[in-house]
């Protein structure tokens, strides 16, 4: 069984510091990599996405992936209270209509002022 | 990315009907998807919307419970059928692109079922 594992937090920091998110997947043959921030009562928004191993920025925003490791993260610089919100990470596996992402189950970030 | 609505945003039904949420996109995609989300929980597939032909569902969720249509690249149905309180849920339609697979999802249709 495929499966997506994430702290469920929550996780609290303040203003201005680092948050990190982690995920680990179990299937290695998984090709792409998903963060997602969902507000309270809102649907999920899609914020970065990673594919090859390393390191991806985007503004504030950095995805980390370790496929060997079956590991990717994502690094919020300069926490912002508009920050807090559940962080959804997702895997993606499969080709053509086989395709499918498998969600975890999400990390509650709270960014206090 | 695309732009996605759902109508309804909300419902709320008796036990035993049944309703049926659209899925609109402003452009053709590739793919569709619907997806439930039950409250505190993280999002599971119920199914993949295929254009002309018969919706992949995951397990767990059959055709007769949740008919999906798809009669073009922007639209998408899904139907709640005979529904129970233990429907009650958000379910929201996704769509992707193509290369990169970006998946983007819809506003949501939070039904609650009485």
């Amino acid at each position: 069984q495929k499966e997506v594992e994430q702290n469920s937090g929550p996780l609290s920091v303040p203003e201005g510091a680092i948050a990190s998110l982690n995920c680990t997947y179990s299937d290695r043959g998984s090709q792409s990599f998903f963060w997602y921030r969902q507000y309270s009562g809102k649907s999920p928004e899609l914020i970065m996405f990673i594919y090859s191993n390393g390191d991806k920025e985007d503004g504030r925003f950095t995805a980390q992936l370790n496929k060997a490791s079956q590991y990717v993260s994502l690094l919020i610089r300069d926490s912002q209270p508009s920050d807090s919100a559940t962080y959804l990470c997702a895997v993606g596996l499969g080709g053509g209509s086989n395709y499918k992402l498998t969600f975890g189950k999400g990390t509650l970030l709270t960014v206090n002022p | 990315s695309a732009v996605i609505s759902q109508k309804p945003s909300r419902d709320i039904c008796q036990r035993g009907t049944s309703l049926t949420i659209q899925c609109q996109v402003d452009s053709q995609v590739t793919m569709m998807f619907w997806y439930r989300q039950q409250p505190g929980q993280s999002l599971t597939l119920i199914a993949t919307a295929n254009q002309g032909s018969e919706a992949t569902y995951e397990s767990g969720f059959v055709i007769d419970k949740f008919p999906i249509s798809r009669p073009n690249l922007t639209f998408s149905t899904l139907t709640v059928s005979n529904m129970s309180p233990e429907d009650s849920s958000i379910y929201l339609c996704s769509v992707m692109t193509g290369w990169p697979y970006e998946q983007y999802f819809g506003p949501g249709t939070r039904l609650t079922v009485t």
